[in-house]
């Protein structure tokens, strides 16, 4: 079955520490997206990579980084800079790279909650 | 480069109707529409493409005005599991897409 996963599904973070969001793929596509979604809000657009090893920042980066060392993974760090963390993150793909009109599939997303 | 949506909510009785628009103030190439219940991902509904055109499928289709830069999506004869956020993605050169704030839609019995 393919899809995105993404762990946890809940994750509390302490003061001052960096915390690290999974997301994967086995759907064989080549871009990945990170986004972040507040109460009542839209997504915001963090950061995306359309390969392996490439990834550029959104609208919201500061305070985040991420890397992509694989095709199937795109974790995501929440710094101890980035001072509002809470929200719900959403992690997605498409098929991505040098093609328009790429639809994009979600995964279930994480919680992040600050203690 | 967010898109604008309009309107913020709507509430509806099942078998009533409803419009959701997004615009634009930049060039778009592709416009997405998804649905999302409540603490769950987003689902995938339809993408218009640049050229303008419309497309559905059952009682839920969109329309796409490349001039106007805008979209909007047609809720014809609602029924209770169309309730959710509604969200445009628009698209505006390769792989960059920003989402709307999102239409809450509230159908009711």
């Amino acid at each position: 079955d393919g899809g995105i996963t993404q762990s946890p599904k809940y994750l509390f973070r302490k003061e001052g520490q960096n915390v690290t969001l999974s997301c994967e793929q086995n759907l064989n596509h080549d871009a990945m997206y990170w986004y972040r979604q507040d109460p009542g809000q839209g997504l915001r657009l963090i950061y995306y990579s359309q390969i392996v090893n490439d990834f550029q920042k959104g609208d919201i980066a500061e305070g985040y980084s991420v890397s992509r060392e694989k095709k199937e993974s795109f974790p995501l760090t929440v710094t101890s800079a980035q001072k509002n963390p809470t929200a719900f993150y959403l992690c997605a793909s498409s098929m991505g790279a040098g093609a328009y009109q790429e639809t994009q599939y979600f995964g279930p997303g994480t919680r992040l909650l600050v203690l | 480069q967010q898109p604008v949506q309009s309107p913020q909510a709507v509430i509806l009785r099942e078998g009533e109707d409803a419009v959701i628009n997004c615009s634009s103030s930049k060039a778009l190439y592709s416009v997405h529409w998804y649905r999302q219940k409540h603490g769950e991902a987003p689902i995938f509904l339809m993408i218009l493409l640049k050229g303008g055109e419309q497309k559905g499928h059952d009682k839920i289709s969109a329309s796409f005005n490349e001039k106007k830069q805008q979209s909007s999506l047609y809720l014809t004869a609602s029924q209770l599991s169309y309730s959710g956020t509604y969200f445009c993605g628009t698209e505006y050169n390769n792989n960059d897409m920003r989402f709307g704030a999102g239409t809450r839609l509230t159908v009711k019995p």
